[in-house]
């Protein structure tokens, strides 16, 4: 089975430009999130997505970060400006199910993004 | 709030020692997950366990082992006969309600197994 993709691996980009990044979820699996990981910490959710439908963006800065799963398979996730403080890793999780209590999230290899 | 705590950044130990990484956590649901993660120098988080807040029996997978404690509010991870192999950062995450998909993860602990 495979795993979880994304792309592009690195992006350096200056700050004020836009970016995206795209993730290919496991065949079948209805739950895709998107994770900001910074350097040092833990990742943080930033969208969660239940086939097409957004179930929690709470977390998410709206003002200048969007995202969408089109068709509930692969999704793409957008900042637009980037600002200095965006740098991080962004991880792309699916799972088969509804609650992330019931299945296991399977992570892709997530995007490496520096602004600078 | 949730929230999840790490307090070993780094640990550093010598192949074939035993280690255990601590994780200690805050909820007010009495219902709750918590997992651990593994993330390689390739940067993928792999699946290690996940374990409901009506579950306190411990568990055993191989070399690893975990002991989940409500009275502490902990759940920490044990390597057994640890590997250079293992060498990687581990989170402890933790989510709370059942239908709740707001994982919270710690800051992480950075394992280094030397040779």
């Amino acid at each position: 089975e495979a795993g979880v993709a994304q792309s592009p691996r690195y992006k350096i980009i200056e700050k004020r430009q836009s970016v995206a990044f795209w993730c290919n979820p496991i065949s079948g699996h209805a739950t895709l999130y998107w994770y900001q990981q910074i350097l040092g910490q833990g990742p943080k959710l930033l969208i969660q997505f239940q086939n097409n439908g957004v179930v929690d963006d709470s977390q998410l800065p709206k003002d200048r970060f969007s995202a969408e799963r089109l068709k509930g398979v692969d999704s793409t996730l957008k900042i637009q400006p980037a600002k200095l403080e965006d740098s991080a890793v962004y991880l792309c999780a699916s799972h088969r199910g509804a609650a992330v209590g019931t299945y296991e999230q399977y992570f892709g290899p997530g995007t490496r993004l520096t602004v600078t | 709030a949730q929230k999840v705590t790490q307090a070993q950044t780094e640990i550093s130990v010598v192949e074939k020692e035993d280690v255990t990484l601590d994780c200690v956590y805050e909820t007010r649901d009495t219902t709750y997950y918590l997992f651990w993660y593994k993330q390689p120098p390739s940067g993928e988080l792999v699946f290690l366990i996940r374990r409901n807040s009506f579950d306190e029996q411990n568990e055993i997978s191989g070399r690893y082992s975990w002991n989940f404690q409500k009275s502490t509010s902990s759940f920490n991870f044990t390597i057994t006969a640890s590997q250079v192999v293992d060498s990687a950062v581990y989170f402890c995450a933790l989510s709370e309600g059942y239908n709740n998909n707001d994982m919270r993860f710690g800051a992480g602990t950075r394992l280094t197994v030397k040779p």
